[in-house]
């Protein structure tokens, strides 16, 4: 019940494009939804997280979308850069306990 | 955002040796600290939870006599891998939260350790 389900697990899209991943968690007492990012050799990055009070989310170029229903979330990355290219992992956590559950992590490669 | 520093970036250690790595957060005080440990092409998975002025708490299957923890200050917690095996080699990440802001939930991070023992 702690699992967060992540996919896909490798992503390939064009400069420009919209990669989305999407999330999946069972714990309906999860408040707490972040996104982090990645890159190879360092700690992840928080990019946007959100709570379950709201079904949508836009921070910049990241938008989460949230379905409290459906216990799932996804992030769209909006016309993404090479720069972009990365590890990206959802999480859940319980607030008041600061514990992050991630997911498995998806390896996002935007080609120029 | 806040900034959490952890030293060193990367250690080799002999078998059998006993490695220190230091999580520090630099501009708050951090109530709760956390230790993950991730291997290569994985995800982050939670060690231990690491509060100021009290023993850490465990996850299940992490062997707290081997991976001892300290959080003596509000700006330090230490993570020491004892009698390091080659199958520690792992990449070790330390995470802290702001204890002043309420309901705070954003943690922030340090650059992580890669650690190699042979």
């Amino acid at each position: 019940q702690q699992q967060v389900k992540q996919s896909p697990q490798s992503l390939i899209v064009q400069k420009g494009g919209i990669p989305i991943i999407n999330c999946a968690y069972e714990n309906t007492a999860f408040d707490y939804f972040p996104w982090y990012q990645q890159f190879p050799g360092k700690g992840p990055a928080l990019l946007i997280a959100i709570r379950p009070d709201v079904s949508e989310k836009k921070e910049g170029r990241f938008t989460i979308s949230f379905n409290k229903s459906a216990k799932q979330f996804s992030l769209h990355i909006m016309d993404s850069q090479p720069g972009d290219s990365a590890t990206y992992f959802c999480a859940a956590s319980l607030s008041n306990t600061g514990k992050l559950i991630f997911g498995q992590g998806t390896t996002l490669q935007v080609k120029p | 955002g806040a900034v959490v520093s952890q030293h060193p970036s990367r250690v080799i250690c002999k078998s059998g040796t006993s490695v220190k790595i230091e999580c520090r957060s630099l501009d708050f005080q951090a109530t709760t600290m956390f230790w993950y440990r991730q291997f290569p092409k994985q995800s982050l998975m939670l060690m231990a939870t690491s509060n100021e002025g009290s023993k850490a708490t465990y996850e299940q299957g992490v062997e707290k006599d081997k991976f001892l923890i300290n959080h003596a200050s509000l700006t330090l917690s230490t993570l020491t891998v004892t009698s390091a095996h080659p199958e520690d080699s792992s990449f070790y990440i330390c995470s802290a939260r702001d204890g002043q802001l309420y309901m705070n939930t954003e943690a922030f991070f340090g650059q992580g350790t890669r650690l190699t023992v042979v």
